[in-house]
């Protein structure tokens, strides 16, 4: 399977504060890329996705993308303890398949 | 609109029996995906349909373990005989060819004992 790395965490930030997710992958030829929410006990569900270089902005999450470091991010500002979850990163080499990394718990502190 | 029906949400068993797993996928959606997700190895693509064809099955981990999408509205995972290590939760996910967004279905438990 393409490698995608996480940092299994756990994170934790304070309420109100900027979570920083990151996320490498191995596989060079990547063209799309996917940020998944998980909570406890749930399926994953989609927040972001990303094609090209730079950012993207959608509410309180920003996806970020580098294809030269095959990096990406997820940055959630003012976070709240509903945003207590785990992160998945997912990548798509083409061909409509979809790997994911193993995901970083995060935890908001009230 | 019902989303991806996954069935059982829970199943328990004993070493060497015949699991079958159930997928109904979401009305329109010609796409289909079987994952296992455990603690250590996270969500693991088994195998995926376009159009009911299998097109990637390299994630099965052995023989034990098949699937069939017989219709565009059904799909089954089947593992004979299962083991303990076959526990997990399988997750079942559906999306338009091409469409790059994934919805999951509730997932099944699996406890092999």
């Amino acid at each position: 399977q393409k490698e995608v790395e996480q940092n299994s965490g756990p994170l934790s930030v304070p309420e109100g504060a900027i979570a920083s997710l990151n996320c490498t992958y191995s596989d060079r030829g990547s063209q799309s890329f996917f940020w998944y929410r998980q909570y406890s006990g749930k399926s994953p569900e989609l927040i972001m996705s990303i094609y090209s270089n730079g950012d993207k902005e959608d509410g309180r999450f920003t996806a970020q993308l580098n294809k030269a470091s095959q990096y990406v991010s997820l940055l959630i500002r003012d976070s709240q303890p509903s945003d207590s979850a785990t992160y998945l990163c997912a990548v798509s080499p083409g061909a409509n398949n979809l790997f994911f990394g193993t995901g970083t718990r995060l935890t908001v502190i009230p | 609109d019902a989303g991806v029906i996954q069935s059982p949400r829970h199943e328990v068993t004993e070493m060497g029996q015949e699991v079958t797993l159930r997928c109904k996928p979401i009305s329109g959606h010609n796409s289909l995906f079987w994952y296992r997700q455990t603690m250590m190895r996270g969500l693991e693509l088994l195998i995926y349909f376009n159009n009911n064809v299998p097109i990637d099955d390299s994630g099965m981990p052995e023989d034990r373990f098949s699937a069939k999408m017989p219709n565009a509205s059904f799909s089954t995972l089947k593992i004979q005989p299962s083991e303990p290590r076959d526990s997990a939760v399988y997750f079942c996910a559906s999306s338009r060819v091409n469409g790059g967004k994934l919805f999951f279905g509730s997932g099944t438990q699996l406890s092999v004992l």
